[in-house]
């Protein structure tokens, strides 16, 4: 049973650019929350769908957006990169049927230039 | 408002020493509360949660924390070090398992 998987790995952008990074949930999984997590510090909560939904956001400017797919698989795009947007970013999954814990792929780096 | 605080960016202790890291949270409401492990280049592991039950948790790979109200603090021990400890361990709060607040981080590094 695959995890939580996110593609691509690695990815260098340059300024202004836009970038799209995909997440696959864990089976049986319905809801995909995103973080970002700068050089150094702890993760940060971005947004969270379910149903294909945002439920949650965090406080992150509308650069940010994502989208949930019928197959529960997740986008996040950010447009008009930022030299501070260079991060890891990490795609968690989880039931709300269940309520069990968050599963947590491995990320995106994410490089700014 | 949710927050979470970890005292000591770095902690390094000697392989068979206690390993002591802090957490101390600030939530409104009786909150969850975690403990995950990030290894380099890997995703965050679930060492362990409170949810109101037992004060006590035992989480993974020898792990525990203390949940204490009046502290306000949820701090993760273990008794003796090994090698393959070193990481990063965050300290986590929410209302739910799936929206959580991380904390900054604690770097553990374990000497031989």
């Amino acid at each position: 049973d695959a995890g939580v998987t996110q593609s691509p790995t690695h990815l260098i952008k340059t300024r202004g650019q836009q970038v799209t990074l995909r997440c696959s949930p864990k089976s049986g999984h319905d809801t995909v929350s995103w973080y970002q997590q700068a050089l150094g510090q702890g993760p940060q909560f971005i947004f969270q769908y379910y149903e294909e939904e945002e439920r949650q956001r965090g406080n992150f400017p509308d650069r940010f957006s994502g989208h949930q797919f019928p197959n529960y698989s997740s986008e996040l795009n950010v447009n008009a990169l930022l030299l501070g947007d260079s991060a890891l970013y990490l795609c968690a999954s989880s039931s709300t049927a269940t309520n069990e814990k968050l599963f947590f792929g491995s990320g995106t780096q994410l490089s700014v230039l | 408002a949710q927050s979470v605080t970890q005292l000591g960016s770095h902690v390094s202790v000697s392989e068979g020493a206690l390993v002591l890291l802090r957490c101390n949270y600030s939530s409104s409401v009786p909150p969850y509360l975690f403990w995950y492990v990030q290894y380099p280049n890997q995703g965050l592991q679930l060492l362990l949660k409170y949810t109101s039950a037992a004060t006590l948790v035992k989480g993974i790979n020898g792990f525990e924390a203390e949940f204490k109200k009046s502290e306000t603090s949820f701090h993760l021990t273990k008794p003796s070090a090994h090698m393959s400890d070193a990481a990063e361990y965050f300290c986590a709060v929410g209302t739910s398992y799936d929206k959580v607040i991380f904390g900054p981080g604690t770097s553990l590094s374990v000497i031989p």
